[in-house]
């Protein structure tokens, strides 16, 4: 499939290890968080989602944690797989909005 | 497949071209989103319909215009083409069109190389 090919930062991780995510965010107003993951040749696809009332949630093998002091959201991945190997993006929904706006994402390259 | 349609996959145009893009929603979404995705922005936000309407806009440029149609349907046409508009230009949806909690299902993206 086609590469996006952005300039991103990348996470580099064995197989069967623990992948951490970490996204800042600048708009201490905004209230529901996202995290997509985007693999070659796709759009980016929901993985899980957290409310700013929260500061953790967990998903299968995905855990979202949100700090609120320092606008800091974290998407830590358990076991990570091959299958693993994406973009991800968090995006933010600002107060009053509902039109996710988007990070810059990370690449994530899970070796065997 | 996550139920959104887009078409082309891939086109390749000339500069001062115009083309359009298509995107279908996933089946009982009333809203369309577009947002383009280039090397040096990451997704940015261009327009949202819901049911029919204009709901919001992003950073669209005025080269570009967007329509959703009544079988909810929608079309991007971007005209007096340059080589920085060159990028992926997906189509989300969702059900609801106003409110928090949105999330979008995304489309695989239209690339555009404009040569």
């Amino acid at each position: 499939g086609e590469s996006v090919g952005l300039h991103l930062p990348t996470l580099s991780v064995q197989e069967g290890d623990n992948s951490i995510i970490n996204c800042a965010y600048s708009n201490s107003a905004s209230d529901y968080f996202i995290w997509y993951k985007q693999e070659s040749g796709k759009g980016p696809q929901f993985i899980i989602d957290i409310r700013s009332n929260m500061d953790k949630r967990q998903g299968q093998r995905v855990t979202v944690l949100l700090n609120k002091t320092v606008k800091h959201l974290s998407l830590q991945i358990a076991a990570t797989q091959p299958g693993d190997s994406a973009v991800y993006f968090c995006a933010e929904n600002r107060e009053g909005s509902y039109i996710p706006t988007f990070g810059r994402g990370t690449s994530l390259i899970v070796h065997p | 497949d996550s139920g959104v349609t887009q078409t082309p996959k891939h086109l390749i145009t000339a500069t001062g071209q115009r083309v359009t893009l298509r995107c279908s929603p996933r089946s009982g979404d009333l809203s369309v989103y577009w947002y383009q995705q280039s090397l040096d922005q990451g997704l940015q936000f261009l327009i949202q319909y819901y049911n029919g309407e204009e709901r919001a806009k992003g950073n669209i440029l005025e080269r570009f215009s967007a329509q959703q149609f009544p079988d909810l349907h929608s079309e991007l046409n971007l005209s007096s083409l340059e080589l920085g508009d060159s990028a992926l230009y997906f189509c989300a949806s969702s059900v609801a069109g106003a409110h928090g909690a949105n999330v979008l299902t995304f489309g695989a993206g239209s690339r555009l190389t404009v040569l």
